[in-house]
């Protein structure tokens, strides 16, 4: 199975500065038909996951253009321009390339 | 607008049964692959399994094989994941998930 790891865990962040998340693969996520299927979720307390990001770097409609994705092979990371108090929660990435399984990171924790 | 409706959950003893249900709404379910997935209390997300659009091949994680069996019925645009030989680490919140669109979730209790 592929073992998705993120870092860091614990992100504290100040409101209206920049924050970057990283998830790393233990094997390239580039697929045989030249895609990458690296996702980004994030979660608030009490709510579904919501996905941020498919196939590295497009944005899901309504998501706001202050999140980017970006990487390839087996390094990946998510990036907030300015945080805003909406985005706090649990951020996790997810591999789609190899499976089954589907393999999510730990997730990593957004807070103030 | 496209919309998942988890339903079933509850409280078993360990060694029992439960039946969960995803009712889907907005899109045309019979085209798309479906996906079940977990979350322990206070834990990450865990890929439980999923089915092809004609319910002709799925696939679980190791931990769930030869208890889960997922099912669907296009013509009802439901979803199903039975569950037998309930364990207690199978206590956490079931999500039905297509991509970019997940369920609210529905509470899995495992307890004597």
């Amino acid at each position: 199975d592929v073992v998705m790891t993120q870092s860091p865990l614990s992100l504290p962040v100040t409101l209206g500065q920049p924050a970057s998340i990283s998830c790393r693969s233990s094997q390239s996520l580039l697929h045989s038909d030249g895609n990458t299927y690296l996702n980004w979720f994030h979660q608030r307390p009490g709510q579904s996951p919501r996905r941020l990001i498919y196939k590295v770097s497009n944005r899901d409609s309504g998501v706001p253009d202050r999140f980017s994705g970006s990487g390839s092979g087996t390094d990946f990371t998510l990036q907030i321009s300015r945080v805003e108090a909406e985005d706090l929660g649990v951020y996790y990435c997810m591999q789609g390339t190899h499976w089954p399984p589907y393999t999510f990171g730990q997730g990593t924790k957004l807070e103030i | 607008e496209e919309q998942l409706v988890e339903s079933g959950g509850g409280l078993v003893q360990p060694g029992g049964s439960l039946r969960l249900s995803c009712a889907a709404s907005g899109f045309s379910f019979s085209g798309y692959w479906m996906n079940w997935v977990r979350q322990a209390p206070g834990k990450g997300l865990e890929w439980v399994g999923n089915i092809k659009e004609d319910g002709s091949e799925k696939y679980y994680v190791d931990s769930v094989k030869g208890r889960f069996t997922i099912s669907r019925d296009n013509a009802k645009n439901s979803l199903y994941l039975q569950m037998n030989s309930l364990r207690v680490e199978d206590t956490g919140v079931y999500y039905c998930m297509r991509g970019g669109v997940w369920g609210q979730g529905t509470t899995v209790t495992v307890s004597s």
